[in-house]
C-alpha cells in the first residue's frame, strides 16, 4: 500500500497568517496518462469531508482561492494563504494512483 | 449538485452483515463512480471501495473477502454489504462520488455491539 505522511498533525494558526501542510507518499502518485492523483479534503468539525483540491492542484468550484496544492511525484503541499476562522478542521491528503486507495493521517488546524 | 445520503441500521450485532444504502440525488447512479469510505471514532479515513459506472468493483484487500458494493439503477442507489462483522467495524461510513471523493454523504454511525 503506498504510504501518505502529513506534517505536522497540528497547527495552530492567527487568522490572516498563511499555513502550510505537507503530504509526502511513499510512491510517486503521477500516472503515466500524465495527471497525479492527489487530492486535498477538509473535515470540519462534526461534518463529513469536503473534497477542496484534486490532481494535486486543481480547486473545486466554490473553494477560496486562498487555497492552493502544490508539488509532484512524491512531495505535495496544501497552503492557505489567510487562515479564516472558518477553516478549522482536519486536512486530508489522499491518493487514487493505486490500489486501496490510501489516506494521510490528517492535520488539524486550529485558530490562535 | 449531486447529493447523497446514507440509510441503514446504527446497530449491528457481531458476527452480522452490515448493510447500507446511498440514496442519490441530482445525477444519475449510472454516470459515475462510486465510493464507501469508513471513519472510526476519533480515528482518520479508510477507503472501503467503489463500483465503476460498467458495474466492477474494486475493494480494500483488509476487508475484501467480506465486502461487497452493488447499484441498483431503478431506484438511483448504491450499497455496501460488510459480513462477520466485529467491534472494530465500528465506525461513521460515508458514500461519495467518484474515485477521488468529489461529494460526500452526511454519514452514518454504525456500531457493533451485541
Amino acid at each position: 500500500d503506498i504510504v501518505m505522511s502529513q506534517s505536522p498533525l497540528s497547527l495552530s494558526v492567527t487568522p490572516g497568517q498563511p499555513a502550510s501542510i505537507s503530504c509526502k507518499s511513499s510512491q510517486s502518485l503521477l500516472h503515466s496518462d500524465g495527471n497525479t492523483y492527489l487530492y486535498w479534503s477538509l473535515q470540519k468539525p462534526g461534518q463529513p469531508p469536503q473534497l477542496l483540491i484534486y490532481q494535486v492542484s486543481n480547486r473545486l468550484s466554490g473553494v477560496p482561492d486562498r487555497f492552493s496544492g502544490s508539488g509532484s511525484g512524491t512531495d505535495f503541499t496544501l497552503k492557505i494563504s489567510r487562515v479564516e476562522p472558518e477553516d478549522v478542521g482536519v486536512y486530508y491528503c489522499m491518493q487514487t494512483i493505486q490500489l486501496p486507495y490510501t489516506f494521510g493521517q490528517g492535520t488539524k488546524l486550529e485558530i490562535k | 449538485q449531486v447529493q447523497l445520503q446514507e440509510s441503514g441500521p446504527g446497530l449491528v450485532k457481531p458476527s452480522e452483515t452490515l448493510s447500507l444504502t446511498c440514496t442519490v440525488s441530482g445525477g444519475s447512479v449510472s454516470s459515475y463512480y462510486w465510493s464507501w469510505i469508513r471513519q472510526p471514532p476519533g480515528k482518520g479515513l479508510e477507503w472501503i471501495g467503489y463500483i465503476s459506472i460498467s458495474g466492477s468493483t474494486n475493494y480494500n484487500p483488509s476487508l475484501k473477502s467480506r465486502v461487497t458494493i452493488s447499484v441498483d439503477t431503478s431506484k438511483n442507489q448504491f450499497s455496501l454489504n460488510l459480513s462477520s462483522v466485529t467491534a472494530a467495524d465500528t465506525a461513521v461510513y460515508y458514500c461519495a462520488r467518484g474515485r477521488g471523493a468529489l461529494d460526500w454523504g452526511q454519514g452514518i454511525l454504525v456500531t457493533v455491539s451485541s
